[in-house]
């Protein structure tokens, strides 16, 4: 069965690092990228990044950028997002995504997703 | 940077009904659409990509058109398992959701 398993909740302090994993199993990991949606409490979802697993190589939204950092370790067949100082809008539902391609010509949608992981943080 | 807008943002209907859920786009997007649908408490699932392909295992009762700068995704004969609230995705450039249409039973 494929499938993306991401890990549980976290409740951190506003300045805290963390670092959420995605661990892939049914498929080859580097055959697909991993994305990363953001979903803040009652709110829609919002496009963090992706990761070419084969190459390591992550992009992300504008929005996003600097903010987090998308990693991935091949031959446990995990993705992973994480903050360096994380504050209290963060706080949030982070769910990981396995597309086909970068490319929309060869994009088939998001098409696993992980149960999501749910990030708070407060003083 | 590309904007999705949904209508309605909240629709009522009954079991059995056909709805119609509309997408608009900021910039032309081509076919570049996706749809998701999402349950309270649940990760989004697909429904539907490159605006009208169906997702495998997906029911036929889903359907999507448009291209250019609108999209409508369409529901017919309303099932209870459809009550949820759906999105649309735009991958024309970067990847961009719908602010999503909450679809309630009447």
């Amino acid at each position: 069965e494929v499938q993306l398993v991401q890990s549980g909740a976290e409740v951190k302090k506003p300045g805290e690092s963390l670092k959420i994993s995605c661990k892939a199993s049914g498929y080859t990991f580097t055959s697909y990228l991993i994305a990363w949606v953001r979903q803040m409490p009652g709110k829609g979802l919002e496009w963090i990044g992706l990761i070419y697993p084969y190459y390591s190589d992550a992009r992300y939204s504008p929005s996003f950028q600097g903010q987090v950092t998308i990693s991935v370790d091949k031959s446990i067949s995990t993705a992973y997002l994480q903050w360096s100082s994380l504050g209290a809008s963060d706080t949030a539902i982070y769910y990981c995504a396995r597309l086909s391609d970068n490319n929309p010509s060869a994009y088939y949608g998001m098409d696993v997703w992980g149960q999501g992981t749910t990030v708070t943080v407060s003083s | 940077d590309i904007q999705l807008t949904q209508s309605p943002s909240t629709l009522s209907a009954s079991v059995g009904d056909r709805v119609t859920i509309t997408c608009r786009s900021s910039q032309y997007i081509s076919s570049w659409v996706a749809w998701y649908q999402q349950k309270p408490g649940k990760a989004p699932t697909l429904l539907i990509f490159k605006a009208s392909t169906l997702q495998s295992g997906v029911p036929s009762r889903f359907s999507g058109s448009g291209s250019g700068t609108e999209f409508t995704l369409t529901i017919s004969n309303l099932q209870p398992d459809d009550f949820a609230t759906y999105y649309c995705q735009q991958y024309y450039t970067y990847y961009t959701f719908g602010p999503g249409t909450k679809l309630e039973i009447k």
